[in-house]
């Protein structure tokens, strides 16, 4: 069975502060394993992937995420937070079957000035 | 390029009544997608078409819902006798090729509330 869960349904940090965003995954096969961000009356943006190249990955504006099977963890994390961060993140879980992704509820990150 | 259009943005429907909702994937894209994120939660899958056929409706919650793709590239989801819990966004994503790690292309979501 797949799974994601998605720790800290809100999440808030100071501008220019780390961002870390939690997510676990179960699965039953290797996983690809996606983050997404989500303005406001928009739809999903891809920020990254991992699909086992590389455990670390780096994606748009500024955020990396790293791949632990130890863990079955991909945390999605940026140095430095900007107001423009402000949005909800999911992470999908796509257990190459083609079917469908399965989603995390989301974290939604405010930045504080 | 053009991404994923859905149409309309907003629909607000009775109970009862039937709705259509459109999607309109990025040419070239053989998979198609439609979710449904209820509020405060994740994208939660419902059918799967690759061309034009549905190669897994698992999602469905029964059978009120229907989808088709008749052309392998437009698709329209298709709610009868709505009721109130069917209220969401409804969000069509589409894909290169299904699996093999291609990224699911999502469109800004159809909101409906059912009243």
């Amino acid at each position: 069975a797949q799974s994601v869960t998605q720790l800290g349904s809100h999440v808030s940090v100071s501008e220019g502060a780390l961002v870390l965003l939690r997510c676990n995954y179960s699965s039953s096969v290797p996983p690809y394993l996606f983050w997404y961000v989500q303005y406001p009356n928009q739809g999903l943006q891809l920020l990254l992937k991992y699909t086992s190249a590389a455990t670390l990955v780096k994606g748009i504006n500024g955020f990396e995420a790293e791949f632990k099977k130890s863990e079955t963890s991909f945390h999605l994390t940026k140095p430095s937070a900007h107001m423009s961060d402000a949005a909800e993140y999911f992470c999908a879980l796509d257990p190459n079957t083609g079917n469908q992704f399965y989603f995390g509820t989301g974290t939604s990150l405010t930045v504080i000035p | 390029g053009a991404g994923v259009s859905q149409t309309p943005s907003n629909k607000v429907t009775e109970k009862g009544k039937y709705v259509e909702l459109r999607c309109d994937p990025i040419s070239g894209h053989t998979a198609l997608y439609w979710y449904r994120q209820s509020l405060g939660q994740g994208p939660e899958f419902l059918i799967y078409f690759q061309g034009t056929g549905a190669a897994d409706d698992s999602g469905l919650p029964n059978d009120r819902f229907f989808a088709v793709r008749p052309e392998g590239s437009v698709s329209t989801l298709k709610i009868q006798r709505t009721e109130r819990g069917d209220s969401a966004v409804y969000l069509c994503a589409s894909s290169l090729n299904p699996g093999q790690a291609y990224e699911q292309y999502f469109g800004p979501g159809t909101r409906l509330t059912v009243t």
